[in-house]
């Protein structure tokens, strides 16, 4: 079956303290990896697709890699601004629909 | 720039009143999806569309239906809407990458 698995479920940074999150994933042929960013109250944001293992793409303090099991989102020096739910989704080859993830709640404490 | 729009912010409706959710892209995008998003459940799928006139049913069909007449506008029709459809809908519109309107928050009394 394929299955969206994000962790942790909900991280507290300082400001400035990197870290990562995790979006682990199961798929039968793997069309697209895709990770948004959604504030309280609105619709998720668009930020990357990630197609094949060792892609990596970067945009501002995040960057996000692949490999055949897993993505990651790693955020450098992150900002108070960066505070948001991170959600991952897969998209199998075979159909239109994606597979998302329950999200990580990112705190970035001033 | 990319634009999904959602016909309201906010709704707040009576049981067994016919709801109406509007969407619609400017991007020319074939593909269209109504979401419910629930906390602790998160994103699920209700009905999706590939083309004018198509529609395919999502994970959680049941109590909601779907209108694509044309091209750029998705709807999404409750027609006896219940307390259990109090929700966060959110439309998108997708060529590679899946792009969302700002979400409608519903509220069934």
């Amino acid at each position: 079956e394929d299955q969206v698995t994000q962790s942790p479920e909900a991280l507290r940074l300082q400001e400035g303290e990197s870290s990562s999150l995790n979006c682990s994933y199961t798929v039968s042929g793997l069309r697209g990896l895709f990770w948004y960013r959604q504030d309280p109250g609105k619709g998720p944001e668009f930020l990357f697709t990630l197609y094949s293992a060792g892609e990596e793409k970067e945009k501002e303090r995040l960057k996000a890699t692949l490999t055949k099991k897993e993505s990651f989102l790693h955020i450098t020096a992150p900002k108070p601004e960066d505070s948001a739910t991170y959600l991952c989704a897969v998209q199998a080859k075979s159909n239109y629909q994606l597979i998302w993830g329950a999200g990580t709640k990112l705190i970035i404490k001033p | 720039d990319v634009k999904v729009t959602q016909s309201s912010r906010y709704l707040v409706k009576r049981t067994g009143e016919k709801v109406f959710l509007e969407c619609v892209q400017d991007m020319d995008h074939e593909n269209m999806f109504w979401y419910r998003q629930d906390p602790g459940l998160g994103l699920r799928l209700i009905y999706f569309s590939y083309d004018v006139k198509m529609k395919e049913k999502g994970d959680i069909p049941e109590g909601y239906s779907v209108s694509r007449e044309k091209k750029e506008r998705f709807s999404l029709i409750l027609e006896s809407a219940s307390t259990n459809q109090t929700s966060m809908y959110l439309c998108a519109s997708s060529g590679n990458e899946q792009f969302f309107g700002p979400g409608t928050r519903l509220t069934v009394l």
